[in-house]
Formats: structure tokens, C-alpha cells, sequence
């Protein structure tokens, strides 16, 4: 089974509107983080957002949010008034067990997310 | 330097040959991890070393073989590559005791096996 499942490949999104990328995970580890990831054409991984499996709040940075929904087992990113800027490949990514240095990343397929002006 | 530096930035490479993907960072990260990223397929962890003296395996290490001499330096190698390893190599590191411990993430190698 996949650990962490993106459904949506590809996303066209107008400038300014807000934009939800869904992620949804599989553990059994009670203690585990979500990680997201930007990668514009560029290349290079940008960290975005981290959401730890005990945190009582949701996530945020910014523009970003992390809509983390437990029992459902769902991290999805919320961009608010997204920018030309935001088009890019987006990925999410756990980390199973608690952090002590050792952090051993599953990444989703990811999502590429365009911005239309 | 700063943060994770990686070479070749990108190289065609002869079926059949050795090869071997340069990773260095100047952070002090104890933890340090070699990732291939194919279209469709995201991320996938090879091989990842704790701290120096330590390696371990992770989603996809056939094929690939690394080392970690000393703190800054993670080599991953392909010791006689085949056209599968066509892929983009990333090579990261993270932080020791840290509440938020993201992974820092290299430029990428670009490698083609022909």
C-alpha cells in the first residue's frame, strides 16, 4: 500500500484564488510528521510546512496552511492567494516514528500545480 | 560553501561503467540521506547514514553503495551503472535535535545511462 497518496497530477489555478492540495497517508506509528515540499522547474526542494502527529493546531507559514485532519489521515496544503510564483511541483512527505536526527523521508508522486494569470 | 553541494551537476553515462555522485555539506548535519527522483514515481530514499562511520539502506539501494568517511561527506555509487538509474539524484541532510527537523536538500545530479 502506498504510505503517501497525491490524487491530483496536475492543477490549473487562477492567480489570487486559494488552492488545496490534497495528501493522504498510511501509519500505523502513532508518532510520525508531514512534511511539504515545493520544486519549481528550477529543481531545487524547498521545504514549506511541517505538521507533527501530536501538534493540536494545524500548520502554518505564511500563505501556506496544512489542513491536517487525524482520523481521516489527511495533510492537505492550502495556498491562499496564490501567485504566478507558486507554479511548481508539489510534494508531500512523512516521516514515520518520533525525530531524533534520523529523519527518512516517503514522498508522494507529487502534484504540479500551474497558476494562470 | 554553503549548505549541500553536489557533482557532477549532470553526466551521460556508458552502460556497464563506475560511477560515483559527490555530495558535501558544511552544516555539521550528523544525518545525511541519497534520494532518486523519477518522473511519476517522487522521491525514493537509497541509502542514508545517521552519522559518520554509519550506513543503512532505504526504499531502492540495489545497484548503489555509499560511505560516510567523516560529517560532511556522503558519496553514493553505482559500481557498474545500467540504463534504470536514469535518474535525478538529490542528496540531503538534517538537523540534530531539532523540533522541526526538515530535510536539506542538495541541487541534484542529472544522470543519464545509456
Amino acid at each position: 500500500a502506498q504510505k503517501i497518496t497525491q490524487t491530483q497530477p496536475g492543477m490549473f489555478v487562477q492567480e489570487k484564488e486559494a488552492v488545496t492540495l490534497d495528501c493522504t497517508y498510511d501509519t500505523s506509528d502513532p508518532s510520525y510528521g508531514l512534511f511539504w515540499y515545493k520544486q519549481p522547474s528550477s529543481g531545487e526542494m524547498i521545504f514549506l510546512i511541517y505538521q507533527g502527529s501530536y501538534d493540536q493546531q494545524n500548520a502554518t507559514e505564511g500563505r501556506y496552511s496544512l489542513n491536517f485532519q487525524k482520523a481521516r489521515k489527511s495533510a492537505n496544503l492550502v495556498i491562499s492567494a496564490s501567485q504566478l510564483g507558486d507554479s511548481a511541483m508539489y510534494f508531500c512527505a512523512m516521516r514515520e516514528g518520533p525525530s531524533f536526527g534520523n529523519e527518512k523521508l516517503t514522498f508522494g508522486t507529487g502534484t504540479r500545480l500551474t497558476i494562470i494569470p | 560553501i554553503a549548505g549541500i553541494t553536489q557533482a557532477p551537476t549532470s553526466q551521460i553515462l556508458a552502460a556497464g561503467r563506475r560511477m560515483t555522485l559527490r555530495c558535501t555539506q558544511d552544516m555539521r548535519h550528523n544525518a545525511m540521506y541519497w534520494y532518486r527522483q523519477d518522473l511519476g514515481l517522487g522521491l525514493r530514499l537509497i541509502h542514508y547514514s545517521n552519522t559518520a562511520g554509519t550506513t543503512g539502506k532505504g526504499e531502492v539501494p540495489d545497484g548503489y553503495s555509499v560511505s560516510r568517511a567523516n560529517t560532511d561527506d556522503f558519496p553514493l555509487t553505482l559500481a557498474s551503472a545500467v540504463p534504470s538509474q536514469t535518474s535525478v539524484y538529490f542528496c540531503a541532510s538534517t538537523r540534530d535535535k531539532v523540533a522541526v527537523n526538515e530535510q536539506f536538500f542538495g541541487p541534484g545530479t542529472r544522470l543519464t545511462v545509456l
